[in-house]
């Protein structure tokens, strides 16, 4: 199993671009997230899914949007990029259950122009 | 809003000293899972602790719940230079989601 991967691992948009971070699971979970992490910060939650077709906002989910077709597949959007959203990107996935674990992609980072 | 406050912020820690990292909420907890992220890598699950007063152990790292679900403790014993980086508490409410403390970055001088 690959677990969680993330593409690009780094991006340096210009303001005002738009750009599709991707995040695929192969471990079948219902329950994916997004979490931006600024330097010397911890995480913070974008948006969630709790399974295909369902999602909804986190702590932080001004100037994003997502979906969700497929269990494996969570793309995190920026339409119109700002210095604001320069930070590093995390995707993660898991089961709800006794054995919880949150499983991270090896993020991704962003810098905007 | 609930979330998860951690101390301290940085620790400075010689090698082969003890050391502890702090979580508390305001309201109690269903559950708290810990992680520790390297520097330039992404968080790593360590473990979960669901019952009140619950104790567990992975060599030399201690993890505790408090009785209240309201707070939790990683304490380390004779630090290592491979226990650099930052360690996060994460706190799960009566929800599908994670709330992160700050977390506590440990740098360890030989």
């Amino acid at each position: 199993n690959a677990g969680v991967t993330q593409t690009p691992k780094f991006r340096i948009l210009k303001i005002g671009q738009s750009m599709t971070l991707q995040c695929t699971q192969d471990m079948n979970h219902n329950y994916m997230y997004w979490y931006r992490q600024d330097p010397g910060m911890g995480l913070k939650l974008i948006y969630y899914s709790v399974g295909a077709g369902i999602t909804d906002k986190g702590e932080v989910p001004n100037g994003y949007n997502v979906s969700r077709s497929t269990t494996e597949d969570f793309p995190l959007r920026l339409e119109l990029a700002a210095p604001s959203q320069t930070s590093v990107y995390f995707c993660a996935s898991n089961h709800l259950g006794p054995a919880e674990t949150q499983y991270f992609g090896p993020g991704t980072r962003l810098l905007v122009l | 809003g609930q979330q998860v406050m951690q101390i301290p912020q940085y620790q400075h820690v010689q090698e082969g000293e003890d050391f502890t990292t702090y979580c508390n909420s305001s309201t109690t907890l269903s559950n708290i899972q810990w992680y520790k992220q390297r520097p330039g890598g992404h968080p790593v699950f360590l473990i979960q602790l669901v019952k009140s007063g619950e104790v567990k152990k992975q060599k030399r790292l201690t993890f505790q719940f408090g009785e209240a679900k309201k707070n939790s403790s990683l304490h380390i014993t004779a630090t290592q230079t491979t226990d650099v980086g930052t360690y996060f508490c994460a706190g799960r409410y009566n929800d599908y989601k994670l709330s992160f403390g700050a977390g506590t970055t440990v740098t360890v001088r030989a």
